[in-house]
């Protein structure tokens, strides 16, 4: 079956714009979560929705939003761009959540200049 | 809430040789515990989890790791490396199945010939 995709790969951002993330999960996966991932800090969880909800939390600020659709696809969002938002965003479908499988995106991996 | 130490942000082991990666968790419940590793330009791959049950937990590619409550810990063993081990491994915990999955910062393992 196909797995997690994440689109695009690359991108490159001038401080001050927004940026829109795209998250096409594996097909019957509900939960999408999405991680920050930079060197030193390892993964930090921005959040995760769960049947169009979202159902957990991490500490980013407002400036960091998501929406999930009606097919599980989510998108992530973040506004006025800051030099310490360069990093890989990494994507994670699955089933329910915590006590099932986490498949995991090749993640995009975003600069701001 | 809970949280992940991973010691050692690098450790380097010989062709052959035993690895240990160590894990200590802190909830206030019991949790789910995973080990997921990660290729270089790669998501990250479940390895193996502990929900409830056995407390040695066998996984992928000869890794287990073995849950320890008095001890708070959830360390990865593998008794024999091989190159192809050569990754970053990262730890998580979960306290309940719809909750988020917080991640250590990771480990990078490197095999020495």
């Amino acid at each position: 079956k196909a797995g997690v995709t994440q689109t695009p790969r690359y991108l490159i951002k001038t401080r001050g714009q927004q940026v829109t993330l795209s998250c096409s999960p594996i097909s019957g996966h509900r939960s999408v979560s999405w991680y920050q991932q930079t060197p030193g800090q390892g993964l930090q969880f921005l959040f995760e929705y769960f049947s169009e909800t979202q159902r957990n939390k991490g500490n980013f600020p407002g400036r960091f939003s998501g929406r999930q659709f009606s097919n599980s696809r989510s998108e992530m969002n973040v506004s006025t761009l800051e030099l310490g938002d360069s990093a890989l965003y990494l994507c994670a479908s699955s089933l329910q959540g915590a006590n099932t499988e986490a498949f995991f995106g090749q993640g995009t991996r975003l600069t701001v200049v | 809430a809970q949280s992940v130490t991973q010691l050692g942000s690098h450790v380097s082991v010989s062709e052959g040789a035993l690895v240990l990666l160590r894990c200590n968790y802190s909830s206030s419940v019991p949790p789910y515990l995973f080990w997921y590793v990660q290729y270089p330009n790669q998501g990250l791959q479940l390895l193996l989890k502990y929900t409830t049950g056995a407390t040695l937990v066998k996984g992928i590619n000869g890794f287990e790791a073995e849950f320890k409550k008095s001890e708070t810990s959830f360390h990865l063993t593998k008794p024999s490396a091989h190159m192809s081990d050569a990754a970053e491994y990262f730890c998580a915990v979960s306290v309940k199945r719809d909750d988020k999955i917080i991640f250590g910062k990771g480990t990078r393992l490197h095999i020495l010939p």
